[in-house]
């Protein structure tokens, strides 16, 4: 089955403790996206990737790392959390970047205390 | 830069009701047009989407045109049902040197009563 899987679903952590959040797809799929939603904000993008070691900046990238070592999987990495980095995060997919549909994974929330 | 107005919720209707949802856009260029639906504890789907003014996306009973004219993309449904609820949000494709993403609407909440 073609998805997108994230993991941990739920996370609750403190300040400062650095986490990882994992994403993986199985679709061979070169461009992956990183964002959040908050609401009445919508979803915003964090960060992206057009292939493999190519990652770029989105609209709310502060407080992240990513890496894309592997084509398969896009980890969201938080160095040092803080409260207001509290959301629900989305990882997404597409085949390439000329491919407007997304693949969204099944969302992690995280609470950062 | 661009982005995307849609009407605030929550919206709710009884089911065989008639449902529009309004989306209208800002952008430089010719953006492509998607609506997606966020149903409970689940991450977006792709419904419909338009590359083109004029262009008509369909599915699952859902439509909506992508009018130039008006800069809108209205998201409409004939009879909806409670299978429907779910948040939707209308989005633009953005493509240049800054970034490679869709921008959202904030969303809207359907709420389908039996």
């Amino acid at each position: 089955e073609a998805q997108v899987t994230q993991n941990p679903r739920y996370l609750i952590t403190v300040t400062g403790k650095k986490l990882t959040v994992t994403c993986s797809q199985n679709m061979n799929h070169e461009y992956m996206s990183w964002y959040r939603q908050d609401p009445g904000l919508g979803l915003r993008q964090i960060y992206y990737s057009m292939n493999v070691e190519v990652t770029d900046k989105g609209d709310v990238p502060e407080g992240y790392k990513v890496s894309r070592k592997e084509k398969r999987n896009f980890p969201l990495i938080l160095e040092s959390p803080s409260p207001n980095q509290t959301s629900l995060y989305f990882c997404a997919s597409s085949l390439d970047r000329d491919s407007y549909e997304q693949y969204f994974g099944p969302g992690t929330r995280l609470t950062v205390t | 830069g661009d982005s995307v107005t849609q009407m605030e919720g929550p919206v709710t209707l009884s089911e065989e009701a008639f449902l529009t949802i309004n989306c209208t856009y800002t952008a430089t260029g010719y953006p492509s047009l998607f609506w997606y639906v966020q149903y409970p504890g689940e991450g977006l789907q792709l419904l419909l989407k338009a590359t083109k003014a004029d262009d008509k996306g369909s599915n699952k009973g859902f439509e909506a045109t992508y009018r130039k004219e008006t800069t809108s993309f209205h998201l409409e449904k004939g009879s909806v049902q409670v299978s429907d609820s779910a948040v939707y949000f209308c989005a633009l494709s953005r493509n240049s040197n800054s970034g490679y993403a869709l921008n959202f609407g904030k969303g809207t909440s359907l709420l389908v009563t039996p």
